[in-house]
């Protein structure tokens, strides 16, 4: 079965440090990928998403995601964390079934 | 352009009532789709309509049903209540004019079951 795991269900980093979630997909090809974050009390928002072509992917808000089909990963990244940062990360695959499969999601801390 | 909106956006309901949740997509938008979303199994998908049909389906019991208007509302209807039902419901809407079918997701409604 396809699936999509986020490494750390809680991460936490210094305001100005870099923030790293982690995901990786199982898929027997190449998926669309997707990064989505969801603040409190609120339903998810695109962070940024791989469709095809350049596989560093630059989205809102000074995230970036690089797609790496060696490694079936599709980690997120930002370069300095800021404390309006602090809210749940998914990271998502669309299969070929299409559906959207999301993963468990990842809660990143924000400290000051 | 409005988002898409979920109404209501908190329901409290006991066990054995039946539920209605609706969906208003963003205009022009054809598709809508529903998850629900735990903190045990995170989101899951339920079903997806298109133009007033059922696109897709996940694995949910038959007492999770949706329907779909012919203004592309949606509406979600949950029968028999269980404890575990008790969930974010997110719904979203997409043009559905590419492959990867990308969506834009309302607030959710907020079901607790009592």
């Amino acid at each position: 079965a396809q699936s999509v795991t986020q490494l750390g269900s809680h991460v936490s980093v210094s305001e100005g440090a870099l923030v790293l979630l982690r995901c990786n997909y199982s898929s027997s090809v190449p998926p669309y990928l997707f990064w989505y974050v969801q603040y409190p009390n609120q339903g998810l928002q695109l962070l940024l998403k791989y469709t095809t072509g350049a596989t560093l992917v630059k989205g809102i808000n000074g995230f970036e995601a690089e797609f790496k089909k060696s490694e079936t990963s599709f980690h997120l990244t930002k370069p300095s964390a800021h404390m309006s940062d602090a809210a749940e990360y998914f990271c998502a695959v669309f299969m070929l079934d299409d559906k959207i499969i999301f993963g468990k999601g990842t809660r990143l801390h924000i400290l000051p | 352009k409005a988002g898409v909106t979920q109404t209501p956006r908190y329901l409290i309901k006991t066990r054995g009532q039946q539920v209605t949740l609706s969906c208003s997509p963003i205009s022009g938008h054809r598709s809508v789709s529903w998850y629900q979303q735990t903190p045990g199994q995170g989101l899951q998908f339920l079903f997806e309509y298109f133009s007033e049909t059922q696109r897709n389906k996940g694995n949910f019991p038959g007492r999770f049903s949706g329907r779909q208007f012919s203004n592309s509302r949606s509406e979600m209807n949950v029968s028999t209540l269980e404890l575990g039902d008790s969930a974010l419901y997110l719904c979203a809407s997409s043009l559905r004019d590419t492959s990867y079918n990308e969506q834009f997701f309302g607030p959710g409604t907020r079901l607790t079951v009592l």
